[in-house]
């Protein structure tokens, strides 16, 4: 089973401040890697696909890069309601697996 | 394209228990439907997706014959069971799938808060 380790668990914010989570796969899987956004009492939310595919619909603040074992979503100039947790996903092999998450708090 | 989950459960251990999840799009029989597991206060878990042309299933090894997950495209719904809940099965419970055919998860049910208490 692949092992997906974030960085860093928790993190506490400004508005406007540049925030960058890391996700590191224990097996390389390519690109199979997408983040999540899960707000309080809601189900997640897709930000990213196949590690750095952004899409209709998220802002465009978030973005996300790497590939093999690296990878990371930085979320530009950020919002106060970008307070969050955020999870990565690895669909590269069965059995998937998620990130422990990381909560972005906004002070 | 909608998923809709039944509603909050409340379940003793032991019991049997199903749970639903209805697609309203068109295309159901196209993309794995995959259930993911939210124990309180915790993260995030993959349990296992359904291929609903065919019933074809993968499960996490950690869920592996504890739960059973199941199609009918006759009604694009797909299922979650358990034969013998238990306390620690208290969980909210997710079905998702992607957009195209592609493995994220695009799009998510609302969730089932499935309680199991004596």
């Amino acid at each position: 089973e692949i092992v997906l380790t974030q960085s860093p668990d928790f993190q506490s914010v400004t508005p406007k401040e540049k925030v960058t989570i890391t996700c590191r796969a224990s097996q390389y899987i390519a690109n199979s890697l997408h983040w999540y956004q899960q707000k309080p009492d809601q189900s997640p939310k897709l930000l990213i696909k196949y590690a750095s595919q952004s899409f209709s619909g998220v802002p465009s603040r978030f973005s996300g890069s790497g590939s093999g074992t690296d990878f990371t979503l930085t979320i530009n100039s950020l919002e106060a309601e970008d307070a969050a947790t955020y999870y990565c996903h690895q669909s590269s092999s069965l059995p998937f697996t998620f990130g422990q998450g990381t909560k972005l708090e906004i002070k | 394209v909608q998923l809709v989950q039944s509603g909050a459960e409340v379940k003793k251990p032991g019991e049997s228990l199903r749970i639903s999840c209805k697609d309203s799009g068109h295309r159901f029989t196209s993309y794995w439907m995959n259930w993911v597991r939210q124990l309180p206060g915790k993260g995030l878990e993959w349990m296992g997706r359904i291929d609903p042309s065919d019933s074809y299933t993968n499960y996490s090894p950690s869920f592996q014959g504890h739960v059973t997950i199941s199609a009918d495209k006759s009604i694009n719904t797909a299922y979650l069971q358990w034969n013998s809940l238990k306390a620690s099965d208290t969980a909210i419970y997710y079905c998702a799938r992607p957009e195209i055919a592609t493995a994220d998860l695009q799009h998510w049910g609302q969730g089932t808060l499935l309680t199991v208490s004596s």
